[in-house]
């Protein structure tokens, strides 16, 4: 059964500063989406990330994928108050099945 | 941009009565979902829908839950007789295929069981 695992569960940071959520899965997958939930709204998609190695960039946010290591990381360079939300890793466990499998999610604030 | 859409924004229902959610999806989408996340909690999948029939479900979703897409643009999850737990917010999701496509969220309904 897939799982899917992120740390920290809480962070809270600093305007200015740098740091990373980590998501690591159970098993093999090609396919992981990083979304955003700001408090009783629906999840925006920020990035999909589909091959090892994959590496992505919006603004301040990064996210890649090491798929030797089911490991996918979504790097926040000096932070702003506006990227305070909870965010989530999914992960769509074999070809040709259809279900997100969701971590715990991540709720980041940001102080200014 | 298209949009997943549903309705209602927010319900309140009475335990044990049936309620029924909807969402339109993204018009030349052929694959459909409905996730469900309770307050605080991570998403769960609940089940997805292709070809007007289930094609994959969760354990969550057992007999009292049930999907349609009774017309070209409606897809409905009708729970049958609601309990306190399933208050939380449903989300419909809709991808063009299944494979290496994204899925794009609906706002989401709040249920409130009472």
């Amino acid at each position: 059964e897939l799982k899917v695992e992120q740390n920290p569960l809480f962070l809270s940071m600093q305007e200015g500063k740098n740091y990373t959520i980590y998501c690591n899965y159970s098993t093999t997958s090609d396919r992981l989406y990083w979304y955003r939930q700001d408090p009783g709204k629906s999840l925006e998609s920020l990035f999909v990330l589909l091959s090892n190695g994959a590496v992505k960039q919006e603004g301040r946010l990064m996210a890649s994928l090491d798929t030797k290591a089911r490991l996918s990381t979504l790097h926040i360079t000096a932070a702003v108050h506006d990227l305070s939300a909870t965010y989530f890793c999914a992960v769509v466990g074999i070809q040709g099945a259809q279900k997100l499998v969701f971590g715990q999610g991540t709720r980041l604030t940001i102080n200014p | 941009e298209p949009e997943v859409t549903q309705t209602p924004s927010h319900q309140v229902t009475q335990m044990g009565q049936e309620v029924i959610l909807r969402c339109v999806p993204i018009s030349n989408h052929l694959y459909f979902y409905w996730y469900r996340q309770i307050l605080g909690q991570k998403v769960e999948f609940l089940v997805s829908f292709y070809n007007n029939e289930i094609s994959e479900k969760s354990e969550i979703f057992d007999d009292q839950f049930s999907v349609e897409r009774p017309d070209g643009s409606n897809f409905t999850l009708k729970i049958r007789s609601t309990k306190l737990e399933d208050s939380a917010m449903y989300f419909c999701a809709s991808s063009q295929d299944s494979w290496n496509t994204e899925a794009f969220f609906g706002q989401g309904t709040r249920l409130t069981v009472v």
